[in-house]
């Protein structure tokens, strides 16, 4: 079974920082790697995927997150981070073959002024 | 187009009481799931359907029963709540399983 890993409960930071979330999952077969994000008392929300192609992807607000194969990781940074951005983040696996999703157990952001 | 709707957004329950939580979807998605989320826990999956008429288990299933009758519906049961069951329960869905779920606000429930 893979799982998935958040190294960090809780990342603190001042505005206009750069922060990195980090995502590492356990699997020896293809995966499919995905970011969503949580506002408070919300639902989650895609921030960022990777099915295939370039191992850099990036979202629409200025996250962005790479594919490391040789170190089983995914890890979600962005260079100048907002106190909008305030969430919890869930990085998630899906096996090629399955339809299921594995989640880690979060990252809250908490950015400061 | 609402997307994914849950019904109701918060309930409180006695222990051994039963309810059932509707998740609708417009997307005309054919995969559906049922997750819980606790504090430091995540999303667990509970079960999830590949299509009207179909229902799985996923992680955690005891104590909860699913039907998918209409496509986009997709109902999750509790036939004797206990206070275990606490919880933020949110419903997902998919085009075709491969790609990125979609998810609705959440239902807020507490048993005492």
């Amino acid at each position: 079974a893979q799982s998935v890993t958040q190294l960090d409960s809780q990342v603190p930071v001042f505005e206009e920082a750069p922060v990195e979330l980090r995502c590492n999952y356990s699997s020896s077969v293809s995966v499919y790697l995905f970011w969503y994000v949580q506002y408070p008392n919300q639902g989650l929300q895609l921030l960022l995927k990777y099915l295939s192609g370039s191992t850099l992807v990036e979202s629409i607000n200025g996250f962005e997150a790479e594919f490391n194969k040789s170190q089983t990781s995914f890890h979600l940074r962005k260079p100048s981070v907002h106190i909008s951005d305030t969430a919890e983040y869930f990085c998630a696996v899906r096996l090629s073959g399955y339809s299921t999703l594995t989640f880690g157990k979060g990252t809250m952001l908490l950015v400061s002024p | 187009n609402a997307g994914v709707t849950q019904t109701p957004k918060f309930r409180v329950l006695k222990t051994g009481q039963s309810m059932t939580l509707l998740c609708a979807q417009d997307m005309n998605h054919e995969y559906m799931y049922w997750y819980r989320q606790d504090p430091g826990m995540g999303l667990r999956l509970i079960h999830y359907s590949v299509g009207e008429g179909t229902t799985a288990k996923g992680e955690v299933p005891d104590g909860y029963n699913v039907s998918r009758l209409k496509k986009q519906n997709f109902l999750l049961g509790l036939e004797s709540a206990a206070p275990s069951q606490t919880s933020v329960y949110f419903c997902a869905s998919s085009v075709d399983g491969q790609y990125e779920q979609y998810f609705g606000p959440g239902t807020r429930l507490t048993v005492t």
